[in-house]
């Protein structure tokens, strides 16, 4: 099936600072990754839909200079959590079509817990 | 405001009886739903999905209920296993497909032996 990788499982990082997640496609090619974020007892929430080599859409309420998001090649995305705050801890997760429509069910990564000190 | 509503926290049942997972969603334009499933320090995995010009999809022992008149879908498990056991999540869009989806909270299936 298709495997989507994401790095760091976890990270703990000091307020001010940035830190960078990547999601990689393993086995396919994904032209569109999506990036979320779960909060506690909360349900998964759509942040930005991540395009290769365009700029990524976000969703409302989500500040693109705070999280910025890469899309280089055809099997990598990244995410940056820039000037991090605690209130910025939280659980990111990512994902990706690996069919050629968007019927096909999207495929997860791991997930990066990120607690902000 | 939650469009798509699980309000079972949880669920426990008894290996070999049937699991019935609820789902509730309020925007009319949805057209898609999926159900998720998740095991503890990993990502969601896909278990099953339905277009909104069915009422019923069936992939082995997990079938997806739609009504759309109630806005309301349902995942039935038949038999549980232990295995079973992890968080469900119920999703939708409106685009008839996997982009946008909007989760549930998700409900945490335990079967017990």
């Amino acid at each position: 099936g298709a495997v989507v990788s994401q790095h760091p499982s976890w990270v703990i990082c000091k307020s001010g600072t940035s830190v960078k997640i990547e999601c990689r496609s393993l086995d396919f090619q994904a032209t569109t990754m999506f990036w979320y974020r779960q909060f506690p007892k909360q349900s998964l929430m759509l942040m930005a839909t991540s395009n290769e080599g365009s700029k990524a859409t976000y969703e409302q309420g989500v500040e693109k200079d705070k999280f910025l998001i890469n899309h280089a090649s055809l099997t990598l995305s990244t995410l940056t959590v820039t000037s991090a705050h605690p209130e910025d801890s939280s659980f990111y997760i990512c994902s990706a079509i690996a069919g050629s429509s968007y019927n096909s069910p999207l495929h997860f990564g791991n997930g990066t817990r990120l607690t902000v000190t | 405001d939650q469009q798509v509503k699980q309000n079972s926290p949880s669920l426990s049942v008894q290996e070999g009886r049937i699991s019935i997972l609820n789902c509730d969603y309020t925007n009319s334009m949805f057209d898609y739903f999926l159900w998720y499933k998740k095991y503890p320090a990993e990502g969601p995995t896909f278990l099953i999905s339905i277009s909104s010009i069915k009422d019923k999809n069936e992939d082995g022992r997990f079938t997806v209920f739609l009504n759309k008149s109630a806005k309301h879908l349902s995942l039935h498990i038949v038999p549980s296993q232990p295995g079973d056991s992890a968080v469900y999540f119920c999703a939708a869009s409106a685009t008839g497909g996997s982009e946008k989806l909007v989760f549930g909270k998700g409900t945490k299936l335990t079967v017990n032996p």
